[in-house]
């Protein structure tokens, strides 16, 4: 069965610290993976997205993802967090036709000074 | 590019009334758009996939009466909530997949908060 799984529900850091949030799939096709942001009563940002190539993917406002098909994770990073960082974050993974997509259960994000 | 709008963005209507929110794409063509709903603090959850000229495809547990969908063109889709009751309060956010292109992206709408009195 086709799922995403975000361990952290909720995490707090620093202002200026590294983050990672994690993300694992379970998909029986390839997978191509997405990162989404979402600030409260808004909608859905693309952070980044992978569909092969190079596993590690660079996304806007700083952030990165690195693909491990061993691992079947695909997790956020982040070198330094800024306040305006805080925010809801969800995992996805979709089909090729673009038919079905899985959100994980999103990880909350606060962001202290 | 590839923006996808939602109106209203939030609604209050009475129970027992019906609620239609607006899904466009604005700068590309859509045959596929999605509908989901999101209740707070939690993910989003597919209700119904709409192909333009065709009947939706809803997921498991959704009531296809209640929740009407309609994709007359490839820049439009319709959500109507019909009799609503204050269960259905919910934020519903659209997507859409561009006809051209890989199919595997999806771009959202920025959301429709609808709260039932």
């Amino acid at each position: 069965a086709q799922s995403v799984t975000q361990p952290d529900i909720h995490i707090t850091v620093s202002e200026g610290a590294s983050l990672e949030l994690r993300c694992n799939y379970s998909y029986g096709a390839t997978p191509y993976l997405f990162w989404y942001v979402q600030s409260p009563g808004q909608g859905l940002q693309l952070l980044l997205k992978y569909f092969s190539g190079d596993t590690l993917v660079q996304g806007i406002k700083g952030f990165e993802a690195e693909f491990k098909r061993s691992q079947s994770s695909f997790n956020l990073r982040k070198p330094s967090v800024h306040w305006s960082d805080a925010a809801e974050y969800f995992c996805a993974v979709g089909a090729w036709s673009g038919n079905q997509f899985y959100f994980g259960t999103g990880t909350s994000l606060t962001v202290i000074p | 590019g590839a923006v996808v709008s939602q109106h209203p963005s939030w609604v209050i209507c009475k129970s027992g009334t019906s609620v239609k929110i607006e899904c466009r794409s604005l700068d590309f063509q859509a045959t596929t758009m999605f509908w989901y709903r999101q209740f707070p603090k939690q993910s989003l959850m597919l209700m119904a996939t709409s192909n333009e000229g065709s009947k939706a495809t809803y997921e498991q547990g959704v009531e296809k009466d209640k929740f009407l969908i309609n994709h007359a063109s490839l820049t439009l889709s319709t959500l109507t909530v019909t009799s609503a009751h204050p269960e259905d309060s919910s934020f519903y956010i659209c997507s859409a997949r561009s006809t051209e292109g890989p199919g595997y992206e999806q771009y959202f709408g920025p959301g429709t908060r609808l709260t039932v009195t």
